[in-house]
């Protein structure tokens, strides 16, 4: 069966003190992984895609990587406005595009 | 520009109501997808449409869940008879195959 598990459920960080997500995965074959970002009474919000092994995608002070087992989201000196809940997904090798999601992350950042 | 639009934003209804959700997708996004967020749980895939295609309806929980798309453009989830159970976030998202899926802010329905 197809899974995605993220850690740690949540975290709290000082403003400026780096941190990494996980998310590992078990599929089938993997077609994409996705990186969301969502805040409260919102829906989620596109960060990254990531399509094979190797691969490295950044935006301000986040930063995503994957291997054949899982997924990281690097923060690098976050600020409180970084404070919201992080997913990620998986879209498997099916006819279907349909995004697998794990729990998330709940990150928050205290000035 | 306009991104995935979804009515009502908060729908409140009482145990065996019929309820309808819509979601007006991105200009040009063939596919279209709901999903369900309930309190304490992630993202729950519920039905897929693509094009003209057959739609993908393998998430959705009971024959008590519909949903349809006309025109290839805004779609309709229908719940009947809710349950309590039903409670939750529903979501829309709309893409191109494996592009990244855009989402809605859902509509929080709550069941009394």
């Amino acid at each position: 069966e197809d899974q995605v598990t993220q850690s740690p459920e949540a975290l709290r960080l000082q403003e400026g003190e780096s941190s990494s997500l996980n998310c590992s995965y078990t599929v089938s074959g993997l077609r994409g992984l996705f990186w969301y970002r969502q805040d409260p009474g919102k829906g989620p919000e596109f960060l990254f895609t990531l399509y094979s092994a190797g691969e490295e995608k950044e935006k301000e002070r986040l930063k995503a990587t994957l291997t054949k087992k899982e997924s990281f989201l690097h923060i690098t000196a976050p600020k409180p406005e970084d404070s919201a809940t992080y997913l990620c997904a998986v879209q498997v090798m099916d006819s279907s595009y349909k995004l697998i999601f794990g729990s998330g992350t709940r990150l928050l950042v205290r000035p | 520009g306009a991104g995935v639009s979804q009515s009502p934003s908060n729908k409140v209804t009482e145990k065996g109501k019929d309820v309808e959700l819509r979601c007006d997708p991105i200009s040009g996004h063939t596919a279209l997808y709901w999903y369900r967020q309930s309190l304490g749980q992630g993202l729950e895939f519920l039905i897929y449409f693509q094009g003209n295609s057959a739609p993908d309806k393998s998430g959705l929980p009971s024959d008590r869940f519909s949903a349809e798309r006309t025109g290839g453009s805004v779609s309709t989830l229908t719940i009947q008879r809710t349950q309590q159970e039903d409670s939750a976030v529903y979501l829309c998202a709309s893409g191109v195959q494996r592009e990244p899926q855009h989402f809605g802010d859902g509509t929080r329905l709550s069941i009394l």
